[in-house]
């Protein structure tokens, strides 16, 4: 188990272009989270996958976001015409499918070292 | 989820113990205190847990009052390594979606 892989891990891009990021999760984990974290701040919850089923997004996911996650698989995070206020570390995490109500579910997240983007 | 209250830094030296103070006086009673630490360009590791008992791993213990409104995470003997910025959340254990809601955190540093 190689735990959650995010590619690229560094992006700069111009301002109006688009970008694309992946992220592998943990094999066998049914669900997958986006966080976005800028300087200074604690990760910001975006969006938020059940197997291939997109279950929640924050309204800090604008209509330039749009994440995938197709065959419940790896997922993409694309944002389109990007601008300045974009950039930022954008993190995945993974989450296996808790059993049981107790402490012996743990439903932990797992996260990668995140894609660092920056918009010129 | 219920909003949690750290101070923004906190020093040990290496070796000694450091105690890391959170507040959720709102906390409700399905929701547990989760613990996760950020070194500096990784991204969050999952720490402790825990609903009202005291809890210990290998990597720290979780001290939560018994009206369950504050805790505390301890690091028993803080390596150099254990520098990082420390979330304290609150949330419910289960359910369809179990985002976190992260706040500051508090920074540790660790000094030789």
């Amino acid at each position: 188990d190689t735990g959650v892989s995010q590619n690229p891990r560094h992006k700069i891009t111009k301002r109006g272009q688009n970008v694309t990021f992946r992220c592998d999760p943990i094999s066998e984990h049914n669900r997958l989270y986006w966080y976005r974290q800028t300087l200074g701040q604690g990760p910001e919850f975006l969006t938020y996958f059940q197997n291939e089923a997109q279950l929640e997004k924050s309204r800090l996911l604008s209509d330039r976001f749009s994440a995938e996650r197709p065959k419940g698989s790896f997922s993409t995070l694309e944002i389109q015409r990007t601008e300045q206020g974009d950039s930022a570390m954008y993190l995945c995490a993974s989450s296996p499918r808790g059993i049981g109500q107790g402490m012996g579910n743990k439903n932990i997240q797992y996260f990668g070292a995140g894609t660092r983007l920056s918009v010129l | 989820d219920a909003k949690t209250t750290q101070p923004p830094s906190m020093d040990c030296a290496e070796g000694r113990a450091a105690n890391l103070p959170c507040n959720h006086s709102t906390i409700s009673g399905n929701e547990y205190v989760y613990w996760y630490r950020q070194i500096h360009s990784q991204g969050p590791q999952y720490i402790i847990h825990g609903l009202k008992n005291n809890e210990t791993n290998e990597m720290a213990s979780l001290i939560i009052t018994e009206d369950r409104k504050s805790s505390t995470l301890i690091l028993p003997h803080a390596t150099l390594r254990d520098t990082a910025v420390y979330y304290c959340i609150v949330r419910v254990h289960t359910g369809a979606n179990s985002k976190l809601t992260f706040g500051k955190g508090i920074t540790l540093s660790v000094r030789p």
